[in-house]
């Protein structure tokens, strides 16, 4: 059963950047897309982006192409998502999630989530 | 990419069924059978409780159901219990590895 454990909380200033990791445990990492979506505070989920670590391929939504940056690591099962040009809108909670075996089908299991403070 | 619709707002008294509504377009949930729920509690990580419009995965209570047709997706909830209160997102493949999630919706039970 696969488990995704994320970095921890993070506080950074407007203008830097913020990378968060997610590492998978007890289970196949390389074949399945590993998504992040994150959520503003009180508001919904928003996709945005994933990469599949076999091939390294990577994926953005347009409303952050140029300003996300999402990597994986196959030796340690380590995916990593980094947003630029931070601003107080990006404060949210980053989750990471795998596809599912079905590849589009559906996300499971999440990470669990990490909160990330833009505040100068 | 615009957000799915989705209702803002669901309630039902216990014991009783709900359904709410995903719309997209052509472009998402009309092409794609690739329609997912999520169930999320105050302060935890999303939950997916249907995948494939209509599929549900092991340990999802058969109380909960999905279904297609055309741009709209919808999830019911049969016999409404209290722990089903939480929001519920739907989400869509949009093709080129690209997906969109609905604005989501509180389900409150009565």
């Amino acid at each position: 059963q696969v488990q995704l454990v994320q970095s921890g909380a993070e506080v950074k200033k407007p203008g830097s950047s913020v990378k968060v990791s997610c590492k998978a445990s007890g289970g196949t990492f390389s074949n399945y897309a590993i998504n992040w979506v994150r959520q503003a505070p009180g508001q919904g989920l928003e996709w945005m982006g994933g990469i599949i670590p076999i091939s390294g391929t990577a994926n953005y939504a347009q409303k952050f192409q140029g300003r996300v940056t999402i990597n994986a690591d196959k030796s340690t099962s380590t995916a990593y998502m980094e947003l630029s040009s931070l601003r107080s809108e990006d404060t949210a909670v980053y989750y990471c999630a795998r596809d599912l075996e079905v590849v589009a089908a559906g996300f499971d299991p999440w990470g669990q989530g990490t909160l990330v403070t833009v505040s100068s | 990419q615009s957000a799915l619709t989705q209702p803002a707002s669901v309630s039902g008294s216990p014991g009783q069924s709900i359904t709410i509504s995903c719309t997209g377009t052509s472009s998402d949930v009309g092409t794609y059978n690739l329609v997912s729920w999520y169930q999320q509690h105050p302060g935890k990580a999303p939950k997916l409780m249907i995948y494939e419009a209509s599929k549900r995965p092991s340990g999802v209570s058969n109380r909960f159901s999905g279904s297609k047709s055309g741009n709209t997706a919808s999830l019911t909830i049969s016999g409404l219990q209290a722990e089903d209160e939480a929001d519920y997102y739907c989400c869509s493949y949009a093709g080129s590895s690209i997906y969109v999630f609905g604005i989501g919706t509180k389900v409150t039970v009565l």
